[in-house]
């Protein structure tokens, strides 16, 4: 089946930093990807869907300026959070559609801890 | 704004014990998915049900399929420890993003 890997698996920053989260397709070409936020104890939450070339559309809610989405290539899409706060702590997992959109892979995610 | 209603919240059971979760809505789904998520990890796809009233078994896990295809339910028989998880249901419509259940978290204690 189709891989989704993410990196770093888990960072740890302070706040005020920008960190950088990558979510590559391994063995397809990723024509959408999709970022996730979980918060512990609760569900997966769309943060916002990224299309290859072109800017990435926002969930209502999620500041776009705070969480920069980047598409660059069908492999790859990055997730900065820029300026991070206690607050922002959460596991981010992203997924990805091929040609068709018919099935999203996940990631393995991504633990943010922001002291 | 979650649109998918899962029950229980939280499920604590011996192992052997037989269990059903729940997931429903007030609109219908073009087609559902069940994931299971580990601490730590993502989730990973069990199943997906398209056709209203579909049954699919995936060894001792049973899906089934409203058939108004508003809800859904997971019975698991005899249930073991490395059943413990998160159970998400999904709901999916054509190519737009999955919108998640929130979720079912189930120990299996031996």
């Amino acid at each position: 089946g189709a891989v989704v890997s993410q990196h770093p698996s888990r960072v740890i920053c302070k706040s005020g930093t920008s960190v950088k989260i990558e979510c590559r397709s391994l063995d397809f070409q990723a024509t959408t990807m999709f970022w996730y936020r979980q918060f512990p104890k609760q569900s997966l939450m769309l943060m916002a869907t990224s299309n290859e070339g072109s800017k990435a559309t926002y969930e209502q809610g999620v500041e776009k300026d705070k969480f920069l989405i980047n598409h660059a290539s069908l492999t790859l899409s990055t997730l900065t959070v820029t300026s991070a706060h206690p607050e922002d702590s959460s596991f981010y997992i992203c997924s990805a559609t091929g040609e068709g959109g018919d099935t999203q892979y996940f990631g393995p995610g991504t633990r943010l801890t922001v002291l | 704004t979650q649109l998918l209603e899962q029950s229980p919240q939280f499920l604590s059971i011996q192992e052997g014990e037989n269990l059903t979760v729940y997931c429903n809505s007030s609109s219908v789904f073009s087609s559902l998915q069940w994931y299971r998520q580990e601490p730590g990890e993502g989730p990973v796809l069990l199943v997906t049900v398209v056709t209203g009233g579909e049954v699919k078994k995936l060894k001792r896990l049973t899906f089934q399929f409203g058939d108004a295809r508003k809800d859904s339910s997971l019975h698991i028989t005899a249930a073991q420890p490395g059943d413990t998880g998160l159970y998400l249901c999904a709901k999916k419509s054509g190519n737009t993003p999955l919108v998640f259940g929130k979720g079912t978290r189930l120990s299996v204690i031996a």
